[in-house]
């Protein structure tokens, strides 16, 4: 089983709203990726937990907090974000870092 | 730094003929390759990986690649192409950082 599961699927928010996204995997990765995409892109890294800590930021601006409360989940914290930051988010997970990483379904993003 | 090309932006493929997507990439040591596809506002699915070993993979749904260490290549096979197959194909090529680096992405398109 190679599930990696998100939600929610959709979410529409205002520049105000404080909103959280939330990954979930079973298969015993010790490794959690959150990527954002925009349309017609490629995903772009955003950040990387290695066994529940926080490994790679890729300077991401301070209103994207994430958090991993354990090694099967990981959540997505938004607060005061910007219209350009609707996009597709999708969470990765792998056996170890480095390893091959699978996908989630991923979060559309809507800020208004 | 590592970086992948996949020059075609789209492809167009005749639904039973063959196909071959490109991929190169650059990378100072022994490259961990991976072929994913992303339909319409989904998620990734991994198609095949290279890690070492035999340079022909076997992946899912039919597809295969070709690791040419010469040419800095995987390209991306079927022999007959579905019309289920359209979609967007991402190469990739994994750091020692637990980067993933993608490319740009080629998109499929099958014609009846």
């Amino acid at each position: 089983d190679t599930e990696v599961t998100q939600t929610p699927k959709h979410l529409v928010m205002g520049m105000t709203n404080k909103k959280s996204l939330k990954c979930e995997q079973h298969m015993g990765h010790r490794a959690m990726y959150w990527y954002k995409q925009k349309a017609k892109k490629p995903p772009e890294l955003m950040f990387v937990y290695s066994y529940e800590k926080l490994s790679i930021n890729e300077s991401v601006p301070s209103r994207f907090s994430p958090e991993c409360p354990n090694s099967s989940l990981l959540n997505l914290h938004l607060h005061a974000l910007q219209p350009e930051d609707s996009a597709l988010y999708l969470c990765a997970s792998s056996q170890v870092p480095s390893e091959t990483q699978y996908f989630g379904p991923g979060t559309r993003l809507l800020v208004l | 730094a590592q970086s992948v090309t996949q020059p075609d932006i789209h492809i167009t493929v005749s639904e039973g003929a063959s196909l071959e997507l490109r991929c190169n990439y650059s990378y100072g040591a022994t490259p961990y390759l991976f072929w994913y596809v992303q339909s319409p506002g989904q998620g990734l699915q991994l198609l095949l990986k290279y890690f070492s070993g035999d340079t022909l993979v076997q992946g899912i749904k039919g597809f295969e690649a070709e690791f040419k260490r010469s040419q800095s290549s995987f390209n991306l096979r079927k022999p007959s192409v579905h019309w289920s197959d359209a979609a967007e194909y991402f190469c990739a090529v994994a750091s020692r950082r637990q980067k993933l680096v993608f490319g740009t992405g080629t998109r499929l398109l099958v014609s009846p």
